[in-house]
């Protein structure tokens, strides 16, 4: 079993839909990052997070600590919003390094 | 313009022959780190480094080299690479990765025959 699992794999929705991708992680951690890679292969970070919930525009996303998930919402969808959206995990602490793990993936599509 | 910086984009090399892949940030970051992305694989982290002269291995370290001279720069180093290295790679930096957001490269897309 994969210590980052995102779901779904992959995701078809119609413009202006309201899209919700999950990460469960199954080791502690100090912040999850919320990543976006399009088409052209580049990536950006949306979020980091250690506690509760952050907004940015139209995205948002929380993380519950105690049961060790994190989702990651889109309101009002649109197309440019398709793209590879990939949860990580920080698991090291500051005084012993930090290794990142990944999630697969989540492919999003937004039809017009 | 803060950024992260790669180089080259696109490298075609042959089994064997030394290569390098240069990262370089202008944000004053501590922490950089290498990953490989492959199909089904995802991301996955190669070397990371906590500031100048600390590196550490992440998930993949077999095969490459990295070192952190100075705090702006990152090179990954293939000393003897092979086809199993063919893949796409990216550098990224952030102030502190714990409560910092990641800053990645453009990657760069290599292929060992």
């Amino acid at each position: 079993k994969n210590e980052v699992e995102q779901s779904p794999q992959n995701l078809t929705a119609q413009e202006g839909e309201f899209i919700t991708i999950n990460c469960s992680y199954s080791v502690g951690i100090s912040a999850l990052h919320w990543l976006q890679q399009h088409p052209g292969g580049g990536i950006v970070s949306l979020f980091m997070l250690s506690s509760g919930k952050k907004k940015h525009g139209r995205l948002i996303a929380t993380i519950n600590i105690q049961e060790k998930h994190s989702s990651l919402h889109i309101t009002a969808s649109h197309p440019r919003d398709s793209a590879v959206y990939i949860c990580a995990v920080s698991r090291g602490w500051e005084t012993s390094g930090s290794r990142l793990t990944f999630g697969e993936g989540t492919q999003l599509t937004v039809n017009p | 313009e803060a950024q992260v910086t790669q180089n080259p984009r696109y490298l075609i090399t042959v089994t064997g022959k030394k290569l390098t892949v240069t990262c370089s940030q202008n944000m004053n970051h501590e922490y950089m780190s290498w990953y490989r992305q492959d199909p089904g694989l995802g991301l996955r982290q190669i070397y990371y480094s906590m500031n100048v002269e600390v590196t550490d291995k992440g998930d993949v370290p077999e095969g490459y080299k990295v070192s952190r001279k100075e705090k702006r720069n990152f090179p990954l180093i293939l000393e003897s690479p092979s086809p199993n290295q063919t893949s796409l790679y990216f550098c990224a930096s952030s102030f502190r990765v714990f409560n910092s957001p990641l800053h990645f490269g453009n990657g760069t897309r290599l292929t060992v025959t």
